[in-house]
């Protein structure tokens, strides 16, 4: 039943290491996205997806790649981890951006970089 | 780029009295979000508005879009209301950059016994 599903909920790695984090939804929404939350609780918009079209913070380092197998998921893959990467990660979608459309949120995936 | 500007950013405050949390952004909007975050939770989504005001039990949340200011109002407030809450704005329609909603950065909300 849960709408915007994302996995693992804990995530511990070291440097260096290559990880993923899946997300998916079940709503039938046309934009998926990936937020970063740092230690402050401030959360950032790191990509949004929709049909297809991939749209990326510019100040999101190229070792995170976000990969869209279908339109209801969209997965996170971050290479060469640095502990500067830790932080909660949330997926979430949406109809469309702005125009008043709700947002739904995943869990959220705690990685920690040790 | 909207800027988005919360108040306070921590407030504490007695089991049952009125809480006000502010909220106000520099672009126009079509619709402003509040978004709810327990300590280790997930975010919930608790209104999204474009004019006047949304009431959902206890919580009331008001926005003037002219001013562009918004309010989250709590009414007999509880311990389970503590919380971070956040206001949040949609990118508006106009292409280019990452889609995603532009957050302020929360009121950190203790309620106590």
């Amino acid at each position: 039943d849960t709408a915007v599903s994302q996995t693992p909920k804990y995530l511990v790695t070291q440097m260096g290491n290559d990880k993923s984090i899946k997300c998916e939804q079940n709503l039938g929404h046309d934009t998926m996205y990936w937020y970063k939350q740092d230690s402050k609780k401030f959360l950032k918009i790191m990509f949004s997806y929709n049909n297809k079209e991939l749209i990326i913070n510019e100040t999101v380092p190229n070792r995170f790649s976000p990969k869209s197998p279908d339109k209801a998921h969209l997965n996170l893959h971050i290479n060469s981890l640095e502990l500067g990467d830790s932080a909660v990660y949330f997926c979430a979608s949406s109809h469309r951006p702005g125009r008043g459309y709700g947002y739904t949120f995943g869990s959220g995936t705690r990685l920690t970089v040790v | 780029k909207n800027e988005v500007e919360q108040s306070p950013q921590n407030l504490t405050a007695q089991e049952g009295e009125f809480i006000t949390i502010n909220c106000s952004y520099s672009v126009g909007i079509s619709a402003l979000h509040w978004l709810q975050q327990h300590p280790g939770g997930g975010i919930v989504s608790l209104f999204m508005l474009s004019s006047g005001k949304k009431k959902h039990g206890r919580l009331i949340a008001t926005i003037n879009i002219q001013e562009k200011h918004s309010s989250l109002h709590i009414t007999a407030s509880h311990p389970r209301d503590s919380a971070v809450y956040i206001c949040a704005v949609p990118p508006e329609y106009s292409g280019g950059g990452a889609d995603g909603l532009t957050f302020g950065k929360g009121t950190h909300l203790i309620i106590q016994p």
